[in-house]
């Protein structure tokens, strides 16, 4: 399909075990973003890439948190050594970027992440 | 910082009832304002944006007026049906910060037959 793709769509893990989650953003958009939605609570900013610029990580939670974006395209979440309080669904969208559609994201249907 | 501050829920309304969900935000620049929803089992969607003051966004029959004076954007809409409850999400987005978003907590809104 042509919208943002996100896998696994579920991921139970241990304590302590490394997850990677997956982002295929829209084809073409430059800018793309990773959210946490805790239950109950909002959206959480946890990073960003902008076309080739260096990405805005001031939302990662913790160093165990990180992310690559490879071509430009895909993106990786990697959360080492996972914790119960990472429990959360995790949410990549992808933005076209500057112009008339700056602002406007398009998101995946994300990784519900449960840490056991 | 910049930021967003959405009315708390969850919100139930009867059917044909008049919504209205506040949006109020702090930011440095011009930033361009948005609702986001979020339907049960779904991802969220763009409902509506204004990129400038005065601007109305209006979208399935829901509006948001970007007042610059109130530093406000609420949400609203004549009369809500069951198929809008969802959870709805004010956001903000500014070059100033890089085109990074902020988005509130959410409105769970229900709305009964």
């Amino acid at each position: 399909g042509a919208g943002v793709s996100q896998s696994p769509s579920n991921k139970v893990t241990e304590k302590g075990k490394d997850v990677e989650l997956r982002c295929d953003p829209i084809s073409g958009h430059t800018a793309l973003y990773w959210y946490r939605q805790s239950l109950g609570q909002g959206l959480e900013f946890l990073i960003y890439f902008q076309g080739n610029s260096a990405p805005d990580k001031s939302g990662l939670p913790s160093d165990r948190f990180s992310a690559e974006r490879t071509g430009g395209s895909v993106s990786t979440l990697t959360i080492q050594r996972t914790q119960q309080e990472d429990s959360a669904v995790y949410l990549c969208a992808s933005s076209p970027g500057p112009g008339l559609t700056r602002g406007i994201q398009y998101f995946g249907a994300g990784t519900r992440l449960s840490v056991l | 910082g910049d930021s967003v501050t959405q009315m708390e829920g969850p919100v139930t309304l009867s059917e044909e009832a008049f919504l209205t969900i506040n949006c109020t935000y702090t930011a440095t620049g011009y930033p361009s304002l948005f609702w986001y929803v979020q339907y049960p089992g779904e991802g969220l969607q763009l409902l509506l944006k204004a990129t400038k003051a005065d601007d109305k966004g209006s979208n399935k029959g829901f509006e948001a007026t970007y007042r610059k004076e109130t530093t406000s954007f609420h949400l609203e809409k004549g009369s809500v049906q069951v198929s809008d409850s969802a959870v709805y999400f004010c956001a903000l987005s500014s070059s100033n910060t890089g085109n990074q978003f902020y988005f509130g907590t959410g409105t769970s809104l229900t709305v009964i037959p």
